[in-house]
């Protein structure tokens, strides 16, 4: 089956722009994760959901970050007024049970 | 402070040899443990997991071991293979809690 999908593969946007991420979980995974990982480093938790609430934000840097499952499936992480710190690889990942996570290829946003 | 650690940033081994990869943690109340794998350009795959009341976990060639007392737990490749060559990544959780805490990941490479 298809696994966890993640558009665009990458992202180069302007200092100051807002940029939109997508992720597209296992079908049926009723919980989804969003991840920041730096070159060199493994993923640091931003956020996760079940369904459709939002249930741990603590891992948002700032207010500019946000995220939304409005149906319980498809998410979206945006990113208000960019800054070259924003640039990083953004990684999704959905799990059924609660501890095994399925990432996907992730999304590599540059900030000029 | 890092609460996940990952102290040696590569580990070259010969084909057939066994492979131990180390993770250390900070915090006690990480009751879930799961190691990862990945290769370039995609995300990490799930590799194997073990809860804290276990003190061993084994699959096919993979074994994981968990020292509580010492807040450490290693991966064990046995015979290893030049597929296994990836970066490995440990991370921790609290069972049923979403998000997972990474180590910034151990580079495997496996020569033939």
């Amino acid at each position: 089956g298809a696994g966890v999908s993640q558009s665009p593969r990458y992202k180069v946007t302007k200092r100051g722009q807002d940029v939109a991420l997508r992720c597209d979980p296992i079908s049926g995974h009723v919980s989804l994760y969003w991840y920041r990982q730096a070159l060199g480093q493994g993923p640091e938790f931003l956020t996760y959901f079940n369904y459709e609430a939002q249930q741990d934000k603590s891992g948002l840097p700032n207010d500019r970050f946000s995220a939304e499952r409005p149906e319980g499936s498809i998410s979206t992480l945006t990113i208000q007024r960019t800054e070259q710190r924003d640039s990083a690889m953004y990684r999704c990942a959905s799990s059924a049970a609660d501890n095994e996570q399925f990432f996907g290829p992730g999304t590599r946003l540059t900030v000029l | 402070d890092q609460q996940v650690k990952q102290n040696s940033p590569s580990l070259s081994v010969q084909e057939g040899r066994i492979s131990i990869l180390n993770c250390d943690y900070t915090n006690s109340m990480f009751d879930y443990f799961l190691w990862y794998k990945k290769y370039p350009a995609e995300g990490p795959t799930f590799l194997i997991s073990i809860s804290s009341i276990k003190d061993k976990n084994e699959d096919g060639r993979f074994t994981v071991f968990l020292n509580k007392s010492a807040k450490h737990l290693s991966l064990h490749i046995v015979p290893s293979q030049p597929g296994d060559s990836a970066v490995y990544f440990c991370a921790a959780k609290y069972t049923n809690a979403g998000k997972s805490t990474f180590g910034d990941g151990t580079t495997l490479t496996v020569k033939p």
